[in-house]
């Protein structure tokens, strides 16, 4: 069965400091993969996606997501965190041939000035 | 401006009062879904619609009925609600399959 899996609840990091949100994925055939965000009292955006190619892939607001094939991951990165990226983070595989997105639980990011 | 609409974004009801939510979009997608936000589950799909007259169930499609009768408009209604549909609900459209989904801002629904 396709599932993806954020294990942390929550991450806290200071303010200028790098920030990782991690996400794990299990599908069958190519994995299609994407980060959105979500903020208070908003629905919710995209940042980036994985389809193919580079396995580095940049997106909005200055982050970035590593896809590493062996260890099924597509963490998010950003190199310098800043207080306005705290926010609701969910990681998502496409699955199956009507595109459906199955998502994780959400990692809630809080950055600390 | 490209969108998704939701209407109402709060709802408060009561058990067995029928219900809609409405959804609209402006960006001609063919693909729409409804999906439910509850803590520590994340988002699960209710229903989705690959286009207009064509809708197929999600994973939790009991107690929800949708209609696809023109491409922008994809309501959600619940004909009978009860407490354990209180949730977040969104709905979400997009252009093509390895698109990414543009969300409405969300239906905070309360069923006592």
């Amino acid at each position: 069965a396709q599932s993806v899996a954020q294990p942390e609840d929550q991450v806290n990091v200071a303010e200028g400091n790098p920030l990782t949100v991690k996400c794990t994925y299990s599908v069958s055939g190519n994995p299609y993969l994407f980060w959105y965000v979500q903020y208070p009292n908003r629905g919710l955006q995209f940042l980036l996606k994985y389809i193919t190619g580079d396995n580095l892939v940049k997106g909005s607001y200055g982050f970035e997501a590593e896809f590493n094939k062996s260890q099924t991951s597509f963490h998010l990165k950003k190199p310098s965190a800043l207080v306005s990226d705290s926010a609701l983070y969910f990681c998502a595989v496409r699955a199956g041939n009507t595109g459906k997105l199955i998502f994780g639980q959400g990692t809630t990011l809080q950055v600390k000035p | 401006e490209a969108q998704v609409t939701q209407n109402p974004r709060y709802l408060i009801t009561v058990t067995g009062k029928k219900l809609t939510v409405t959804c609209s979009q402006n960006m001609n997608h063919e693909y729409m879904s409804w999906y439910r936000q509850d803590p520590g589950l994340g988002l699960r799909q209710i229903y989705y619609s690959m286009n207009v007259e064509v809708t197929d169930k999600g994973d939790v499609p009991e107690g929800y009925k949708v209609s696809r009768k023109e491409k922008r408009n994809f309501p959600l209604i619940l004909e009978s609600p009860s407490p354990n549909q209180t949730s977040l609900y969104f709905c979400a459209s997009r252009r093509g399959e390895n698109s990414p989904l543009h969300f409405g801002n969300g239906t905070r629904l309360t069923v006592t």
